[in-house]
């Protein structure tokens, strides 16, 4: 149980091109997503967190203009990198977190990640 | 300022033998622990989680400790093969509850040869 996917798994767009990730807790109702980006060789970066029903919050230093961030439902979360640059090439990898039991664990379960290039 | 520092940065064995990883922690206030295994383009999939009170815990080959004290934790890894070969992750689980925040390390890259 407790599986989150992600699609797709690997994408490459021009440069000034909008691209969407999508994010999907299979098995659970996930009520707090996680974006993350890790640029080769380094450890995950979190982007920001996403609520079910309310807006994103972005770590400092995150553009949420550029990263577009959407938590339509318990099991769906989005993330739309806009007018994408070179370098916003990078693997980015969501997470959910559902309720779990004991409530103190809360559990986050990470996607396979996506893989984006951008030309 | 919340901090994971891991160590060896990268690490190579021969299949088979055993290895272990070190992770230190400045975080708080602390909820648990946990190690990740992260394949090359793959996302990270638990190995091991341990709370406050737990100093030790299994999960096939992989052997976590924890000592809640010095604030330090490793990852004994038993009779390797080359499947294990990746980047582990000690990821320190800061708060409690719904507003709990993963302070991630830099991994230790880990190779094993035939």
């Amino acid at each position: 149980g407790a599986v989150v996917s992600q699609h797709p798994s690997w994408v490459i767009c021009k440069s000034g091109t909008s691209v969407k990730i999508e994010c999907r807790s299979l098995d659970f109702q996930a009520t707090t997503m996680f974006w993350y980006r890790q640029f080769p060789k380094q450890s995950l970066m979190l982007m920001a967190t996403s609520n079910e029903g309310s807006k994103a919050t972005y770590e400092q230093g995150v553009e949420k203009d550029k990263f577009l961030i959407n938590h339509a439902s318990l099991t769906l979360s989005t993330l739309t990198v806009t007018s994408a640059h070179p370098e916003d090439s990078s693997f980015y990898i969501c997470s959910a977190r559902g309720l779990a039991e004991p409530l103190h664990l809360y559990e986050q379960y990470f996607g396979p990640g996506t893989r984006l290039t951008v030309t | 300022k919340n901090q994971v520092e891991q160590s060896p940065q990268s690490l190579i064995i021969l299949e088979g033998k055993n290895c272990t990883l070190q992770c230190n922690y400045t975080v708080s206030p602390f909820s648990n622990l946990r190690w990740y295994k992260q394949d090359t383009g793959r996302g990270p999939v638990s190995l091991t989680i341990m709370t406050f009170s737990e100093n030790t815990k299994s999960n096939g080959r992989y052997t976590a400790t924890l000592d809640a004290d010095t604030k330090q934790s490793s990852l004994h890894i038993t009779a390797s093969q080359l499947s294990d070969s990746a980047s582990y992750i000690c990821v320190v689980s800061a708060g409690g509850g719904a507003t709990n925040k993963l302070i991630f390390g830099t991994g230790t890259l880990l190779a094993v040869q035939p």
